[in-house]
């Protein structure tokens, strides 16, 4: 049975600071690696996607990263910003057949002080 | 990506009563989703709803309790029946996009609170 842990549960940092979040997996065998932030009492929004042959994704202050050898993923935020504080979720979907089932993290909730 | 409204967003319920939350999106997709957020916790997945066809229902989860429907390819619904304070979570649905690796979208959750 897949399990995701993401350490640390809660990280605070001062604005502009880069930070890495880190995700780990126990089945190599996945999919894909999703990332997602969560604001207070709302949905998820995807983030990042890597695909399994991939070893990183970019988009504007967010680089995403995958090793499966390893089972680890890690999300790296540029120049902080207090807009981006929320909780980050990864999520790990297996591969085989009907294997849609997101395995979520429990999350690192992010505060970016000013 | 794809646009996911839910409905109602949040709800206080007395234990004993049912509620059906709906979920609409704006394309037409095979896959839906929904899943659980206990306080504290991560998200579990409750079932997976196909189009015409009976609901998926993962373990710990049983269809007299989350009964579904699936009626068209853009809307499905998720009832919690005879509900108790412990089915108190955040309750979203999710969706596959039309690329090529299965990334899911998701609602805004329905925030749910038994007393």
């Amino acid at each position: 049975k897949q399990e995701v842990t993401q350490i640390p549960a809660a990280l605070s940092v001062p604005e502009g600071e880069n930070l890495v979040l880190n995700c780990s997996f126990t089945d190599s065998a996945i999919y894909n690696l999703q990332w997602f932030r969560q604001d207070p009492g709302k949905g998820l929004t995807s983030l990042l996607l890597i695909q399994s042959s991939q070893r990183e994704q970019t988009s504007g202050r967010l680089n995403a990263s995958l090793d499966k050898s390893s089972g680890r993923s890690t999300l790296y935020i540029a120049a902080s910003q207090p807009g981006d504080s929320a909780t980050y979720l990864c999520a790990a979907q297996l591969t085989g057949a009907g294997s849609y089932q997101l395995t979520f993290g429990k999350g690192t909730k992010l505060s970016v002080i000013p | 990506s794809a646009v996911i409204s839910q409905k109602p967003s949040r709800d206080i319920c007395q234990r004993g009563t049912s509620l059906t939350i709906q979920c609409q999106v704006d394309s037409q997709v095979t896959m839906m989703f929904w899943y659980r957020q206990q306080p504290g916790q991560s998200l579990t997945l409750i079932a997976t709803a196909n189009q015409g066809s009976e609901a998926t229902y993962e373990s710990g989860f049983v269809i007299d309790k989350f009964p579904i429907s699936r009626p068209n390819l853009t809307f499905s619904t998720l009832t919690v029946s005879n509900m108790s304070p412990e089915d108190s979570s955040i309750y979203l649905c999710s969706v596959e996009g039309r690329g090529r690796y299965n990334e899911q979208f998701f609602g805004p959750g329905t925030r749910l609170t038994v007393l």
